[in-house]
């Protein structure tokens, strides 16, 4: 399986956009790029995820690179709510035992 | 209803001592999951329902804990004769389970467990 690298932490300023960098350099063609956050003491809670087109949604956009080996999640106009850990995961259609790695931190601050 | 549901939220209990952990898939969703995680830890797969089916139970750490599913919807999570390293958070997630389509699932808040 291919795996993820991301930063440890980052802060965001209240209001501006928060960007979120994920390496998967080893990723397949299959493979499809997650993300998921878990606020403190709450369940993981999906955000997005893409093969490699670009997509948004109401939470955030996900850019993929055209090589497929890094993408970024973009919370445009992060708020205190946002303050959590961010896990950026690869997985096939079949492989259904979610695994996530350290994750990056995010603090939002006023 | 319109997430995951799990309960109860906190659960203390003696070592030794039988708990019943509650799941409430999402509406629809055919598949339905159970992980835990430990404190400052990832997520441990623990078992995977298809229906009220299990092919995946390769996770459970042991014969104490065991699992069921109900009308393909409500999940109980079982352990007997609780130890101290049973203490994790137990959470539940559900799927749509499309055959052939990368499938989402969606993550309930969580049964905290702690075993004295």
């Amino acid at each position: 399986d291919a795996k993820t690298t991301q930063p440890t932490s980052m802060d965001c300023a209240e209001g501006r956009a928060a960007n979120l960098p994920c390496n998967h350099s080893t990723i397949s063609g299959n493979e499809y790029v997650y993300w998921y956050r878990q606020i403190h003491s709450q369940g993981p809670q999906y955000i997005i995820h893409g093969l490699k087109n670009n997509e948004t949604n109401e939470m955030a956009s996900l850019i993929i690179t055209e090589d497929r080996k890094s993408s970024t999640l973009i919370l445009p106009h992060a708020t205190l709510r946002d303050t959590a850990v961010y896990y950026c995961i690869v997985r096939v259609v079949w492989d259904y035992k979610l695994s996530f790695g350290a994750g990056t931190t995010v603090t939002v601050r006023a | 209803g319109a997430g995951v549901s799990q309960s109860p939220s906190n659960k203390v209990t003696e070592k030794g001592k039988d708990v019943e952990l509650r799941c409430d898939p999402i509406s629809g969703h055919t598949a339905l999951y159970w992980y835990r995680q430990s404190l400052g830890q990832g997520l441990e797969f623990l078992i995977y329902f298809q229906g009220n089916s299990a092919p995946d139970k390769s996770g459970l750490p042991s014969d104490r804990f065991s699992a069921e599913r109900t009308g393909g919807s409500v999940s109980t999570l079982t352990i007997q004769r609780t130890q101290q390293e049973d203490s994790a958070v137990y959470l539940c997630a559900s799927s749509l389970a499309q055959s052939g389509r990368v499938d989402t699932q969606y993550f309930g808040p969580g049964t905290r467990l702690t075993v004295l």
